[in-house]
Protein backbone atom coordinates (compact mmCIF):
# COMPACT_ATOMS: atom_id res chain seq x y z
CA UNK A 1 0.00 0.00 0.00
CA UNK A 2 1.05 3.86 -0.72
CA UNK A 3 2.28 5.78 2.00
CA UNK A 4 2.91 9.57 2.06
CA UNK A 5 5.27 11.35 4.44
CA UNK A 6 4.94 15.27 5.52
CA UNK A 7 8.40 16.34 7.07
CA UNK A 8 7.28 19.05 9.07
CA UNK A 9 4.19 18.92 11.03
CA UNK A 10 4.38 22.91 12.26
CA UNK A 11 6.38 25.70 10.51
CA UNK A 12 6.32 28.89 11.33
CA UNK A 13 7.58 31.55 9.06
CA UNK A 14 7.22 35.61 9.37
CA UNK A 15 5.46 37.39 6.09
CA UNK A 16 7.77 37.18 2.78
CA UNK A 17 9.80 34.69 3.75
CA UNK A 18 9.81 31.59 1.36
CA UNK A 19 8.42 28.28 2.35
CA UNK A 20 9.24 24.68 0.40
CA UNK A 21 7.12 21.86 2.39
CA UNK A 22 8.76 18.46 2.25
CA UNK A 23 5.77 15.09 0.93
CA UNK A 24 7.80 11.72 0.33
CA UNK A 25 5.87 8.75 -1.18
CA UNK A 26 6.29 5.33 -1.57
CA UNK A 27 5.10 3.56 -4.79
CA UNK A 28 7.06 1.74 -6.85
CA UNK A 29 3.89 2.37 -9.79
CA UNK A 30 2.29 5.76 -11.63
CA UNK A 31 1.32 8.38 -9.61
CA UNK A 32 -1.24 11.24 -9.47
CA UNK A 33 0.35 13.61 -6.55
CA UNK A 34 -2.05 16.49 -5.19
CA UNK A 35 -1.53 19.31 -2.80
CA UNK A 36 -4.37 20.24 -0.66
CA UNK A 37 -4.89 23.36 1.48
CA UNK A 38 -7.42 23.56 4.51
CA UNK A 39 -7.86 26.83 5.86
CA UNK A 40 -9.14 27.34 9.52
CA UNK A 41 -12.69 26.36 10.03
CA UNK A 42 -12.67 25.48 6.26
CA UNK A 43 -12.80 22.33 4.01
CA UNK A 44 -10.18 20.84 2.13
CA UNK A 45 -9.30 22.80 -1.19
CA UNK A 46 -6.77 21.65 -4.05
CA UNK A 47 -4.21 24.14 -4.39
CA UNK A 48 -2.20 22.29 -7.67
CA UNK A 49 -2.14 18.76 -8.88
CA UNK A 50 0.49 16.37 -11.02
CA UNK A 51 -0.72 13.83 -13.73
CA UNK A 52 1.77 14.06 -16.44
CA UNK A 53 4.58 16.06 -18.59
CA UNK A 54 6.39 19.11 -16.98
CA UNK A 55 7.24 17.85 -13.32
CA UNK A 56 7.35 22.01 -11.98
CA UNK A 57 3.63 22.21 -11.51
CA UNK A 58 1.94 25.77 -10.78
CA UNK A 59 -1.10 26.66 -8.53
CA UNK A 60 -2.87 29.06 -7.41
CA UNK A 61 -2.06 31.59 -5.26
CA UNK A 62 1.58 31.38 -6.33
CA UNK A 63 2.19 27.60 -5.27
CA UNK A 64 4.50 25.55 -7.40
CA UNK A 65 5.61 21.91 -7.03
CA UNK A 66 8.48 20.04 -7.95
CA UNK A 67 7.49 16.47 -8.74
CA UNK A 68 11.21 14.70 -8.50
CA UNK A 69 10.21 10.94 -9.65
CA UNK A 70 14.11 9.71 -8.47
CA UNK A 71 13.40 10.67 -4.93
CA UNK A 72 9.34 10.23 -4.91
CA UNK A 73 9.21 13.39 -3.74
CA UNK A 74 6.40 16.49 -4.45
CA UNK A 75 8.01 19.26 -2.72
CA UNK A 76 5.36 22.61 -2.10
CA UNK A 77 7.14 25.68 -2.47
CA UNK A 78 6.25 29.93 -2.45
CA UNK A 79 8.78 32.23 -3.12
CA UNK A 80 6.88 34.48 -0.74
CA UNK A 81 4.28 33.96 1.84
CA UNK A 82 1.71 36.06 3.17
CA UNK A 83 -0.33 36.09 6.75
CA UNK A 84 -3.36 34.62 4.19
CA UNK A 85 -1.47 31.45 3.68
CA UNK A 86 -1.89 30.12 7.20
CA UNK A 87 -3.13 26.95 6.88
CA UNK A 88 -2.52 23.21 6.76
CA UNK A 89 -1.28 21.62 3.74
CA UNK A 90 -1.85 18.43 2.78
CA UNK A 91 0.45 16.29 0.51
CA UNK A 92 -1.57 13.50 -0.72
CA UNK A 93 -1.35 10.63 -3.74
CA UNK A 94 -3.45 8.42 -5.82
CA UNK A 95 -2.58 5.17 -6.70
CA UNK A 96 -3.98 1.72 -7.29
CA UNK A 97 -4.62 -0.16 -4.08
CA UNK A 98 -5.05 -3.87 -3.92
CA UNK A 99 -8.55 -4.33 -4.78
CA UNK A 100 -8.10 -2.49 -7.87
CA UNK A 101 -9.61 0.78 -7.60
CA UNK A 102 -7.69 3.97 -7.38
CA UNK A 103 -7.44 5.86 -3.73
CA UNK A 104 -5.79 9.10 -2.47
CA UNK A 105 -3.73 8.67 0.53
CA UNK A 106 -2.90 11.40 2.49
CA UNK A 107 -0.10 12.94 4.48
CA UNK A 108 -0.48 13.92 7.97
CA UNK A 109 -0.74 17.78 7.23
CA UNK A 110 1.76 20.50 7.69
CA UNK A 111 0.83 23.36 9.70
CA UNK A 112 1.49 27.17 8.63
CA UNK A 113 1.69 29.82 10.48
CA UNK A 114 2.54 32.97 9.07
CA UNK A 115 3.19 35.85 11.25
CA UNK A 116 2.60 39.15 10.34
CA UNK B 1 -23.52 24.18 -8.95
CA UNK B 2 -23.67 23.23 -5.46
CA UNK B 3 -20.38 20.99 -5.14
CA UNK B 4 -20.59 18.46 -2.31
CA UNK B 5 -22.85 18.95 0.14
CA UNK B 6 -23.29 17.49 3.67
CA UNK B 7 -25.72 16.92 6.62
CA UNK B 8 -25.66 18.06 9.19
CA UNK B 9 -22.84 20.33 9.94
CA UNK B 10 -22.59 19.62 13.68
CA UNK B 11 -24.18 17.06 15.92
CA UNK B 12 -23.90 15.87 19.19
CA UNK B 13 -24.68 12.29 20.24
CA UNK B 14 -24.51 10.01 23.39
CA UNK B 15 -22.43 6.92 23.68
CA UNK B 16 -24.58 3.94 21.85
CA UNK B 17 -27.07 6.30 19.74
CA UNK B 18 -27.31 5.81 15.97
CA UNK B 19 -26.96 8.61 13.21
CA UNK B 20 -26.82 8.76 9.37
CA UNK B 21 -24.58 11.59 7.73
CA UNK B 22 -25.66 12.46 4.38
CA UNK B 23 -23.46 13.72 1.62
CA UNK B 24 -24.82 14.40 -1.84
CA UNK B 25 -22.75 15.85 -5.71
CA UNK B 26 -24.29 17.50 -8.05
CA UNK B 27 -21.15 16.62 -10.58
CA UNK B 28 -22.19 13.51 -11.85
CA UNK B 29 -18.99 11.96 -9.90
CA UNK B 30 -18.55 8.44 -10.22
CA UNK B 31 -16.60 8.07 -7.09
CA UNK B 32 -17.64 8.94 -3.65
CA UNK B 33 -15.44 8.64 -0.28
CA UNK B 34 -16.12 9.73 3.28
CA UNK B 35 -13.03 10.35 5.50
CA UNK B 36 -12.63 11.15 9.21
CA UNK B 37 -9.78 13.90 10.04
CA UNK B 38 -8.56 14.10 13.71
CA UNK B 39 -5.32 16.04 14.93
CA UNK B 40 -2.34 15.13 13.63
CA UNK B 41 -3.72 12.34 11.78
CA UNK B 42 -4.56 14.01 8.60
CA UNK B 43 -7.33 12.43 6.73
CA UNK B 44 -8.04 8.65 6.65
CA UNK B 45 -10.53 6.96 4.74
CA UNK B 46 -13.20 4.95 6.30
CA UNK B 47 -14.91 4.07 3.48
CA UNK B 48 -15.82 4.55 -0.32
CA UNK B 49 -17.73 3.78 -3.62
CA UNK B 50 -16.84 3.30 -7.17
CA UNK B 51 -20.64 3.61 -8.20
CA UNK B 52 -23.52 3.52 -7.63
CA UNK B 53 -24.60 -0.03 -5.71
CA UNK B 54 -21.08 -0.25 -4.29
CA UNK B 55 -18.56 0.35 -1.59
CA UNK B 56 -15.45 -0.76 -0.29
CA UNK B 57 -14.02 -0.45 3.31
CA UNK B 58 -11.06 2.06 3.70
CA UNK B 59 -8.70 2.34 6.35
CA UNK B 60 -10.60 2.72 9.12
CA UNK B 61 -14.33 1.32 8.59
CA UNK B 62 -14.98 -0.39 11.91
CA UNK B 63 -17.98 0.98 13.43
CA UNK B 64 -19.09 2.53 10.36
CA UNK B 65 -21.60 1.50 7.14
CA UNK B 66 -22.72 2.99 3.95
CA UNK B 67 -25.10 3.04 1.40
CA UNK B 68 -25.13 4.14 -2.48
CA UNK B 69 -28.47 4.00 -3.50
CA UNK B 70 -28.42 6.82 -5.76
CA UNK B 71 -24.98 8.07 -7.96
CA UNK B 72 -25.37 10.75 -6.65
CA UNK B 73 -25.78 10.27 -2.67
CA UNK B 74 -23.75 8.73 0.14
CA UNK B 75 -24.87 7.48 3.42
CA UNK B 76 -22.28 6.53 6.47
CA UNK B 77 -24.03 5.68 9.30
CA UNK B 78 -22.96 4.71 12.97
CA UNK B 79 -24.75 2.19 14.34
CA UNK B 80 -23.90 2.43 18.22
CA UNK B 81 -21.57 5.66 18.46
CA UNK B 82 -18.55 5.55 20.28
CA UNK B 83 -16.49 8.38 22.05
CA UNK B 84 -13.63 7.31 19.64
CA UNK B 85 -15.76 8.49 17.10
CA UNK B 86 -15.64 12.26 18.36
CA UNK B 87 -14.48 13.34 14.65
CA UNK B 88 -14.49 15.93 11.52
CA UNK B 89 -16.09 14.04 9.09
CA UNK B 90 -15.82 14.84 5.33
CA UNK B 91 -17.29 13.97 2.14
CA UNK B 92 -15.48 13.88 -0.95
CA UNK B 93 -16.00 13.03 -5.04
CA UNK B 94 -14.23 12.38 -7.76
CA UNK B 95 -14.71 11.50 -11.45
CA UNK B 96 -13.07 7.96 -12.24
CA UNK B 97 -10.30 7.45 -14.74
CA UNK B 98 -11.02 8.41 -18.36
CA UNK B 99 -11.28 12.20 -17.34
CA UNK B 100 -7.46 13.48 -17.98
CA UNK B 101 -5.76 15.56 -15.56
CA UNK B 102 -9.56 15.93 -13.86
CA UNK B 103 -9.26 11.93 -13.13
CA UNK B 104 -9.32 11.35 -9.59
CA UNK B 105 -9.14 15.02 -8.22
CA UNK B 106 -11.52 15.19 -5.33
CA UNK B 107 -13.97 17.45 -4.38
CA UNK B 108 -14.35 18.02 -0.57
CA UNK B 109 -17.76 19.23 1.33
CA UNK B 110 -17.71 21.57 4.24
CA UNK B 111 -17.77 18.63 7.28
CA UNK B 112 -19.82 17.61 9.94
CA UNK B 113 -18.28 17.78 13.64
CA UNK B 114 -19.61 15.16 15.81
CA UNK B 115 -19.23 14.62 19.28
CA UNK B 116 -20.01 11.95 20.55
CA UNK B 117 -20.47 11.90 24.92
Amino acid sequence: AQSVSQHNHHVILSEAASLELGCNYSYGGTVNLFWYVQYPGQHLQLLLKYFSGDPLVKGIKGFEAEFIKSKFSFNLRKPSVQWSDTAEYFCAVNAKSGAGSYQLTFGKGTKLSVIP
Amino acid sequence: NAGVTQTPKFRVLKTGQSMTLLCAQDMNHEYMYWYRQDPGMGLRLIHYSVGEGTTAKGEVPDGYNVSRLKKQNFLLGLESAAPSQTSVYFCASSYDRGHGSRSYEQYFGPGTRLTVT
